[in-house]
């Protein structure tokens, strides 16, 4: 399959501020890429679509002056969680897919907001 | 109404046994649907898609569709302790959307 991979695995931050986690498709281009998040025990939630060169596309309910996306190449998406608080903590994951229907998630990103 | 419900479990299963895994889905022009497997703090892995009704088998794999019925399953053949993880169903919106809606997921253990 497809390799997507994430940046950083794990991060810890004080309330307040920004932390930005990186996605890259390694082997393949991907114009579409996925913000997922979640949390314990819970389902994964879209939170954004991710376009290359356009704006993303935000799932209600998700803030996007705080959750910036950018998706500045075919292979590399940010997303910025901008004054991060404790209740933003989470498991924030990515997912590509070198065909729309074939998607593939990247190891995910562990976000701690202490 | 949730639109991917699955039963959360635990499905515990004896090693060799098979593993059925079922989820069912809300919205009836939904064309894809997927499996994934997800072990504790790690991220999911597409096990299988599945677009046409019946049966499609991977290995130890086979997943079911029927959409007049609205559900789709996940058949584990010769189940192995390294099988037990969340596995989660995965249904693409419909209209031709290639965004999927997951269920909560199953956990399914296999004991030795």
């Amino acid at each position: 399959g497809a390799v997507v991979s994430q940046h950083p695995s794990r991060v810890i931050c004080k309330s307040g501020t920004s932390v930005k986690i990186e996605c890259r498709s390694l082997d393949f281009q991907a114009t579409t890429m996925f913000w997922y998040r979640q949390f314990p025990k819970q389902s994964l939630m879209l939170m954004a679509t991710s376009n290359e060169g356009s704006k993303a596309t935000y799932e209600q309910g998700v803030e996007k002056d705080k959750f910036l996306i950018n998706h500045a190449s075919l292979t590399l998406s940010t997303l910025t969680v901008t004054s991060a608080h404790p209740e933003d903590s989470s498991f924030y994951i990515c997912s590509a897919g070198p065909e729309s229907y074939e998607q593939y998630f990247g190891p995910g990103t562990r976000l701690t907001v202490t | 109404q949730k639109e991917v419900e699955q039963n959360s479990g635990p499905l515990s299963v004896p090693e060799g046994a098979i593993a059925s895994l079922n989820c069912t889905y809300s919205d009836r022009g939904s064309q894809s649907f997927f499996w994934y497997r997800q072990y504790s703090g790690k991220s999911p892995e597409l096990i299988m898609f599945i677009y046409s009704n019946g049966d499609k088998e991977d290995g130890r794999f086979t997943a079911q569709l029927n959409k007049a019925s609205q559900y789709v399953s996940l058949l584990i053949r010769d189940s192995q302790p390294s099988d037990s993880a969340t596995y989660l169903c995965a249904v693409n919106r419909a209209g031709g959307s290639y965004i999927p809606t997951f269920g909560r997921g199953t956990s399914l253990i296999v004991h030795p």
